[in-house]
């Protein structure tokens, strides 16, 4: 079946300016996360959603960064006025949350460069 | 969340059994041992999990110590594909609200032919 798919792949930004990343769960997935990863480095939480509920973002880096998943399934993860500090892979996860795994399944990531 | 303790990188002959360590002293009862790893340019891959017993499945087996104390990832007969960072993460039982996953810096496994 279909994997998490994320657009897109590559995505390059002037400073200062606002992107816009998505992420397509695997169908009937409840659970979701986005993670950063910087060059060289393992991912890092930035945020997890519940259906449409966002349940933690205590690891989003700061204001600038702004995530939803209105409808419970495709999730959009924002970030305004763009550093180049924010280069890195954005990687998104979704998992069953009844399962008994609970594995993450991950999509292949959006990578940002921010010039 | 416990740390986990794994060395940088590792190298192992085609064909051969691949044996990643993972040090988790402080991981508490609840906690269970995950592995993912991490193919050049794609998201990281679930592997297997386990929390005391040990466990196999299509793609490797997990040993756990009586303890608890540290765990060994076996690939049976790594190939070249195998190639990747392999990541061991502690974490909550699956069924847990924000089950976020804390990445290490992992183990580069390189497979040789």
């Amino acid at each position: 079946g279909a994997g998490v798919s994320q657009s897109p792949r590559y995505k390059v930004a002037k400073r200062g300016q606002d992107v816009a990343l998505r992420c397509d769960p695997i169908s009937g997935h409840v659970s979701l996360f986005w993670y950063q990863q910087a060059l060289g480095q393992g991912p890092e939480f930035l945020t997890y959603f519940q259906n449409e509920a966002q349940l933690d973002k205590s690891g989003l880096p700061s204001d600038r960064f702004f995530a939803e998943r209105p409808e419970g399934s495709v999730s959009t993860l924002k970030i305004q006025r763009t550093q180049q500090e924010d280069s890195a892979v954005y990687l998104c996860a979704s998992s069953l949350r009844d399962r008994a795994s609970g594995a993450q399944y991950f999509g292949p990531g959006t990578r940002l460069l921010v010039l | 969340d416990a740390k986990t303790t794994q060395p940088p990188s590792m190298d192992c002959a085609e064909g051969r059994a691949a044996n990643l360590p993972c040090n988790h002293s402080t991981i508490s009862g609840n906690e269970y041992v995950y592995w993912y790893r991490q193919i050049h340019s794609q998201g990281p891959q679930y592997i297997i999990h386990g929390l005391k017993n040990n466990e196999t499945n299509e793609m490797a087996s997990l040993i756990i110590t009586e303890d608890r104390k540290s765990s060994t990832l076996i690939l049976p007969h790594a190939t070249l594909r195998d190639t990747a960072v392999y990541y061991c993460i502690v974490s909550l039982r699956p069924m847990e609200y924000g089950n976020k996953l804390v990445f290490g810096a992992g183990t580069i496994l390189r497979v040789k032919s």
